[in-house]
């Protein structure tokens, strides 16, 4: 167990609608990351926040959006979702900012129909 | 610049062998090297990383051989064991990747370890 908790573990969905995966970092951590991992593209960097600030952009598409709370919490919220969306979506935390471990939870599932 | 291209992308080994799995990138910027193991259902988890200022790391039966000149590196599992099946990331980071924890991760070996 990573400590770090996502919510909710599976999500089934039809295309067009918007969608809201939570993750709670390990207790400390003040980074949160989110993945998305999918057959084809592999594991893919999306956002990075850090201590409630945005970090570092990757291939995140304008309909998703992520935001850190003052709790350390996040939430990454996914709109206008098209079938292609379908994927392993997987927040990781670290304790700082740059390179150090990153430890992952066991992902949130999205199917989108 | 960003990619980690990482081979081969299955890997079939006896029990009691050795797994090979190697990675190359190309992007000098990158500057912290770790390797990631997954099993199905579970989240990617820190195996063993290295930095570019060493050229081998050994935890166990999990070492790192780094080549800076050529931009690679790769991961070697001695004794290699059932439980050992799973898929393995490697992954770069650092002034690579704009100085964040943000990694770039390999397309991933699926390794089986017969019995």
């Amino acid at each position: 167990d990573s400590g770090v908790t996502q919510t909710p573990k599976h999500l089934i969905t039809a295309t067009g609608q918007r969608v809201t995966l939570r993750c709670s970092p390990r207790s400390g951590d003040l980074s949160v990351y989110w993945y998305q991992q999918s057959l084809d593209q592999g594991l893919q960097f999306l956002i990075q926040y850090y201590n409630g600030e945005e970090r570092a952009k990757g291939n995140i598409l304008e309909r998703f959006s992520a935001q850190q709370f003052p709790d350390l919490h996040s939430e990454l919220n996914l709109s206008s979702l098209e079938l292609g969306d379908s994927a392993l979506y997987f927040c990781a935390s670290s304790p700082g900012n740059l390179q150090e471990t990153q430890y992952f939870g066991p992902g949130t599932r999205l199917l989108v129909l | 610049q960003q990619q980690v291209k990482q081979s081969p992308q299955s890997l079939i080994v006896q029990k009691g062998g050795i797994s090979i799995i190697n990675c190359a990138y190309e992007n000098t910027a990158f500057d912290y090297f770790p390797w990631y193991q997954q099993f199905p259902g579970k989240g990617p988890a820190l195996l063993i990383a290295i930095r570019p200022d060493v050229s081998e790391k050994k935890e166990g039966r999990f070492t790192i051989s780094f080549n800076k000149s050529a931009k690679q590196f790769s991961l070697h599992i001695m004794d290699s064991q059932p439980g050992d099946s799973a898929t393995y990331f490697c992954a770069a980071s650092g002034r690579g990747s704009g100085n964040t924890g943000k990694l770039i991760f390999g397309q991933g070996t699926t390794l089986q370890v017969k019995p």
